[in-house]
């Protein structure tokens, strides 16, 4: 099953509104990081907050962490057109010995203009 | 710095088949995270190379292997392609391992008749 779970999986607002996503997971975690996807396309790192930090900005992103509720929200402020993408969370993830970084499923945002 | 390359950008294979696919990380990057995206699985990780060696593992079959060269460049193989194998195979590379800010390639979209 998915570490990450995103919600809502879809979300479409007006340009200039704010826009908010939120991730939960299960297990402990030593970071948490938030990436976009334009249609079809490679992925883009948005933002990286450690476990021991509980609000990150960058630009017009929040990233907000809560290790007690294992969750995580990125608020994308006045929103625009070009922000129109997937937003994913992924978690670093120890598993048998391996680790790896999991994805959830994501959200998908759509801004109009 | 020139961004992560992947080729090829499209293939069409047909069941049965094999495909290898590669992948060029950004100028000092050592490891390279090999991802399946679909839209039932979402991103799902294959394996991670690191100095030539695999360091960490996803589950998926053993008809998905790869390997790193000593220029950090990377392939990867699936042979006896599927159906369910039409995906789009992203690969991400980074300076060093813990999965900290990752750098995707545009990915090669393979479709298996």
């Amino acid at each position: 099953s998915q570490q990450g779970e995103e919600d809502p999986q879809a979300l479409s607002i007006q340009e200039g509104e704010n826009a908010t996503m939120n991730c939960s997971y299960k297990t402990s975690i030593n970071n948490l990081q938030w990436y976009r996807q334009n249609s079809g396309r490679g992925l883009v790192h948005l933002i990286l907050i450690r476990s021991n930090e509980r609000e990150k900005h960058s630009g017009r992103l929040r990233v907000t962490l809560d290790t007690s509720k294992k969750s995580s929200s990125l608020l994308i402020t006045a929103s625009r057109a070009a922000d129109t993408a997937s937003y994913f969370c992924a978690t670093d993830v120890r598993q048998g010995g391996s680790e790896k970084l999991v994805f959830g499923k994501g959200t998908k945002l759509t801004v109009n203009p | 710095k020139a961004g992560v390359t992947q080729t090829p950008r499209y293939l069409i294979k047909t069941r049965g088949q094999q495909v290898t696919l590669s992948c060029s990380p950004i100028s000092g990057h050592r490891s390279v995270s090999w991802y399946q995206q679909t839209p039932g699985q979402g991103l799902q990780f294959l394996f991670e190379y690191f100095s030539e060696t695999q360091r960490n593992k996803g589950n998926f079959p053993g008809r998905f292997s790869g390997r790193q060269f000593s220029n950090s460049r990377s392939e990867m193989n699936v042979s006896t392609l599927e159906l369910g194998d039409s995906a789009l195979y992203l690969c991400a590379t980074g300076t060093s391992g813990r999965f900290n800010e990752q750098f995707f390639g545009p990915g090669t979209r393979l479709t298996v008749l």
